[in-house]
């Protein structure tokens, strides 16, 4: 299975603030099948993007994705208080599906 | 609107087996494959495997094949997952998510609390 590690663990920003995301994976990804899903305490994960870089309806565009290959980006510009929450990035390959271990955004 | 309905909190002892339901509506329920994934205390995502609703066909996880079945009713639009020999360690909330167009889980139910205790 194609393992997904997330960096940083924490990242630590102040609101209006620029929050970059990584994703690695253990072999290449296929961009359709890349994608972030932020999540609050007690609520469902929620997707922001898919296919790497599109936007799902109703994302800020201060949400955007970028990368190929083993190496993914979640930029978010301009941090709202309501962005800090965790973020997870998601593929699927072989019928399976694999997520990151998730980067807790949180006020600085 | 699509919606996805789990069942409620369930409490199990070990070695026993706990079936959750997930009940759809607002979309064709056998045009979109089915997924469940959990989530322990504190912890990550964890996926566990899914079924295609229009014919049935099932792939688990490799961390959950022996002890994980997941099965549809087309005539409920509702989705299932039974796991079985349940230890403390699958103390968990579990999640039922649809499949959805751009390879993404579009659509989650509220989630359900399996908590495994003697």
């Amino acid at each position: 299975d194609t393992v997904l590690t997330q960096s940083p663990g924490t990242l630590s920003l102040s609101p209006g603030e620029r929050a970059t995301l990584s994703c690695r994976a253990s072999q290449s990804v296929n961009i359709n099948y890349l994608a972030w899903y932020q999540q609050k305490p007690d609520q469902a994960p929620r997707f922001l993007i898919y296919g790497a870089s599109s936007r799902a309806t109703g994302i800020p565009d201060r949400f955007s994705g970028s990368g190929s290959g083993t190496d993914f980006t979640l930029t978010i510009t301009g941090l709202e208080p309501e962005d800090f929450a965790v973020y997870y990035c998601q593929q699927y390959s072989n019928s399976a599906i694999t997520f990151g271990q998730g980067t807790r955004l949180e006020i600085k | 609107q699509v919606q996805l309905v789990q069942s409620g909190a369930e409490v199990k002892k070990p070695g026993a087996s706990v079936k959750v339901s997930c009940k759809t509506s607002g979309y064709t329920f056998t045009a979109f494959e089915i997924h469940w994934v959990r989530q322990a205390p504190g912890q990550g995502l964890e996926w566990m495997g899914w079924i295609n609703v229009g014919n049935a066909y099932t792939k688990y996880s490799q961390q959950f094949q022996g002890r994980v079945a997941v099965t549809s009713d087309t005539s409920a639009n509702t989705a299932y997952m039974e796991l079985s020999s349940l230890r403390s360690e699958d103390t968990a909330v579990y999640f039922c998510a649809r499949y959805g167009i751009g390879y993404v889980f579009d659509f989650w139910g509220q989630g359900t609390l399996v908590t495994v205790s003697s």
